[in-house]
């Protein structure tokens, strides 16, 4: 299985939208709406903060939203802030009963 | 609160293996599937496997099939990983990661294990 496809940094200014890509295959990302998101700051574990493809978790902000075309998902944060400079990572559930992971974003607040 | 803590840095030699704990808290033991997911220095993650607390069924990737053997013991609501034949690239933190039952998502997670394989 082959990690999904994501840019590997995107930068925005404070205040900005950005968006951040996940691409895979109909036997994952397109088969299913089971694509959940992940932010990672330097050193600590990954934090859920979207689930089932644009399902927030409580406690997550809502200027994060997710999205889903096709094959390609899509992770959207409006608002750009210094605290979301982080990795981020995209997941989907696979015809093969596993799971997979996306390559991961280097988000910049500029 | 929901809370998984592993165990603490290992390091090991070529060929050993390694044992990873997760131990559960704060929500019922076999209610919730476990998963292992990995990360090697400055990489991504990857999804290793999963184990049903109830039953004690697996599945893994098939990178680790024949590697890797995941168990839990219900009593003290703890997973284990082991992972054997390691070699270099097995250089990584090893997180757990908590799943429901008809949920496809990974919240939360535990604080991570580095294992470190060199000679």
């Amino acid at each position: 299985q082959s990690a999904l496809t994501q840019p590997a940094s995107v930068s925005g200014s404070p205040g900005q939208s950005i968006t951040i890509s996940c691409t895979g295959a109909s036997s994952d990302v397109g088969g299913y709406n089971y694509v959940s998101w992940y932010q990672q700051h330097p050193g600590k574990a990954p934090k859920l903060m979207i689930f089932d493809v644009s399902n927030r978790p409580s406690g997550v902000s809502d200027r994060f939203s997710g999205s889903k075309s096709g094959n390609t998902a899509s992770l959207t944060i409006s608002g750009l802030q210094a605290e979301d400079e982080a990795d981020y990572y995209c997941s989907s559930y696979t015809s093969s009963n596993t799971y997979v992971f996306g390559t991961g974003t280097k988000v910049t607040v500029l | 609160q929901v809370q998984l803590v592993q165990s603490g840095a290992e390091v090991k030699m070529p060929g050993a293996s390694v044992k990873v704990s997760c131990k559960a808290s704060g929500h019922t033991f076999i209610n919730y599937y476990m998963n292992w997911v990995r990360q090697a220095p400055g990489q991504g993650l990857e999804w290793m496997g999963i184990i049903d607390p109830s039953g004690g069924s697996t599945r893994s990737a098939q990178k680790f099939q024949g590697r890797v053997t995941m168990t839990r013991d219900t009593s003290t609501s703890t997973v284990y990983m082991e992972l054997n034949s390691l070699r270099s690239e097995d250089t990584a933190v090893y997180y757990c990661a908590r799943d429901g039952r008809g949920e496809n998502w990974f919240d939360p997670w535990g604080q991570g294990t580095l294992v470190t394989v060199s000679s």
